[in-house]
This record gives structure tokens, sequence and C-alpha cells, in this order.
């Protein structure tokens, strides 16, 4: 079964410094993808960043970058140069068995950007 | 603009009612599927569609049905509503392809009280 696993407590950080959210993954399918989202406090679910197994190369998306480490099966976030509009609930995600497969996300973790 | 519609966007039952949640997307998305969202547990996958007329059991099946007659909509029944199925409902869509973009509804808000 796959699984997503994201155990950081409550992380802050200060405006304009960068951040890493921790995500572990757990699947035994050699083709999977992983995602992660952003949930603002009004709620609507932002796609921010994919990454896919056979890339070659870490994704980015303009301050957002994905810590790709195959091997020990983790996919951290890496959010540069925090801004107050970061503060927000983030959630790692897992699709696997192709690309009609279901995404399976992780509980989450919540973002706070100190001024 | 394109996208998912859910709605309501929120919803108050009594025990024992049922009601439906309408999702629609204009996409021409293959894939659709609902998930809830509770405190401290993620998105959990409930029920969901890989194309009209086939559906399947998610993680947390139990107390729902769907169907999915048209490409473009895919609602959620609640056929006899109980206090545990308090909480955020989501709905998502994707092409089916390789397309790594699942589009969310904005989510409906559901209390049984």
């Amino acid at each position: 079964a796959q699984k997503i696993t994201q155990t950081q407590p409550g992380m802050f950080v200060q405006e304009k410094e960068a951040v890493t959210l921790d995500c572990t993954y757990d699947t035994s399918d050699p083709s999977y993808g992983l995602f992660w989202y952003k949930q603002p406090s009004s709620g609507e679910m932002i796609f921010l960043i994919y990454q896919g197994s056979y890339d070659q190369q870490n994704a980015t998306e303009g301050r957002y970058s994905l810590n790709f480490q195959k091997a020990r099966k983790s996919a951290n976030l890496v959010i540069s140069a925090s801004q107050l509009g970061d503060s927000a609930m983030y959630f790692c995600a897992m699709r696997d068995t192709g690309a009609n497969s279901k995404l399976t996300f992780g509980k989450g973790i919540t973002l706070s950007v100190r001024p | 603009n394109a996208g998912v519609t859910q709605t309501p966007k929120f919803q108050v039952l009594k025990t024992g009612q049922s009601m439906t949640l309408q999702c629609a997307q204009d996409m021409n998305h293959e894939y659709m599927s609902w998930y809830r969202q509770d405190p401290g547990m993620g998105l959990r996958l409930i029920h969901y569609s890989v194309g009209a007329g086939i559906t399947d059991q998610g993680e947390v099946p139990n107390g729902y049905n769907v169907s999915r007659s048209t490409t473009e909509d895919f609602p959620l029944r609640l056929l006899s509503a109980a206090p545990s199925q308090t909480s955020v409902y989501f709905c998502a869509s994707n092409t089916g392809g390789r397309s790594y973009g699942y589009t969310f509804g904005s989510g409906t808000r559901l209390t049984v009280v």
C-alpha cells in the first residue's frame, strides 16, 4: 500500500528566508508521481509542483523546488524567499500505477511565515 | 472560468437525512474523484471514476454512493447522514494522461447534527 508521511509539527519561518517541508513516501511501484499542494485558510487546494519518479532533474516552479531523493524515498518541498502569503497548510501526495490512479495524501504541515 | 464546480459550499444536515453533493467540470477530464478532509487526517479518497459509467471505491467509501452518467458530472450521495460524515468534501478531476494537474473544486463544508 502507498503511504505518505509528513511528521513535522507546525513550521515557522521568517519572511524572506527559505524553508524546507519534509515528505517521505513508501511504494513498491517503480512508476509514480509526487505532488505538493497548498491549502490557505480560505480552503482551496492549490497545485504547486510535480515530480515524476523517472524525472532526472528536481522539479522547480518559481520559488518552489522539490528536493527529490529517490533512494531515500523523500520529496521535500523547498520554498525560497518566504512571503506572508505562504502561510498555509501544505500537503504532499503521491500517484502511482498509471495516470488514472488515485492520489494518496499525507496529513499536511502548517507553515506560518513571520514578518 | 473553466474548472471544477462544487455545490453547495455549506450544508447542515440532520442525522438520517440524505443529500447529494454536486461536482461538475468543463475540462473534458476523464478522471474524477471525491475526497473528504478531516482535521489531522489529510485528504482521504471516497470514490473515483475513470470515465463515464465507471466508478470504484476509495479508502473510505462506506455511507456514500456515486454515479457517472456523463463526463462532466460526478455527484456524491450521502444515503443516511451520520455525525461521522461531518467533514469538508473536495471533488477533483484530471485529464487521465500523464498530466499532473489535478484540479480541485472549492470544497463543500458539511455538518451533520
